[in-house]
């Protein structure tokens, strides 16, 4: 079974200030991970998956096998990051790509 | 494109009535999911659904809980004689196909006295 672990529930940073959101996940295959996003008032969205590889609003994550992570970082926050952020498993059994999710993280940027 | 939309976005029940939640899918996409989500936790996969058929009811519970996905109209989730443990809110995606994206809806919020 998959298990997505986000470790902290709040984290509070000052605009500017670099920012970790930790993600550990436990499968014995070979997932593929996410980054998703809530801003307030708003769904659910895609941040970042990390075979695209790509750095969405600043965002990078790495997927790191051996240490079983996908930490989300970026090297100035803004007040606009401000949101509920969820890491996410998918382990695309056959044509199944259900998503578990962690439990999230508020990113609270203050000015 | 609208994007996915739930109806209602809130719902109140008694205990003991049913509730049915909606999902309309984005235009072209034929993939649905239903995800729980209850206070201080993630979201749960559900189902997975594709056009008229259940691809995974995994995590839909055994009982009082259906969903189904017709060839023409939204998805429905379907709740019978709710209990105060089905508070939570529900949120569906979609996507075009198995692999790609999810979209996600704004959620159904059901609360259940």
């Amino acid at each position: 079974a998959q298990r997505v672990t986000q470790p902290e529930k709040l984290l509070s940073v000052f605009k500017g200030a670099p920012v970790e959101l930790k993600c550990n996940y436990s499968y014995s295959g070979s997932p593929e991970l996410f980054w998703y996003v809530q801003y307030s008032r708003q769904r659910l969205q895609l941040l970042l998956r990390h075979i695209s590889r790509e750095s969405i609003k600043g965002f990078t994550a790495d997927l790191n096998k051996g240490e079983t992570s996908f930490h989300l970082k970026k090297p100035f926050a803004q007040e606009e990051d401000s949101a509920m952020y969820y890491c996410a498993l998918s382990a695309h059994t056959g044509a199944n790509s259900k998503l578990t999710f962690g439990k999230g993280i508020t990113l609270s940027v203050r000015p | 494109n609208a994007g996915v939309m739930q109806n209602p976005r809130h719902l109140v029940r008694r205990r003991g009535q049913e509730a049915r939640l909606r999902c309309s899918p984005m235009k072209g996409h034929s993939h649905v999911y239903w995800y729980r989500q209850l206070p201080e936790e993630g979201l749960k996969f559900m189902v997975y659904l594709q056009k008229e058929n259940i691809i995974d009811e995994s995590g839909m519970p055994k009982e009082r809980f259906s969903a189904e996905f017709p060839k023409e109209g939204p998805s429905i989730l379907r709740i019978q004689q709710v209990v105060r443990g089905d508070s939570a809110a529900y949120f569906c995606a979609s996507s075009p196909s198995p692999r790609e994206e999810q979209y996600f809806g704004p959620g159904t919020r059901l609360t259940v006295t």
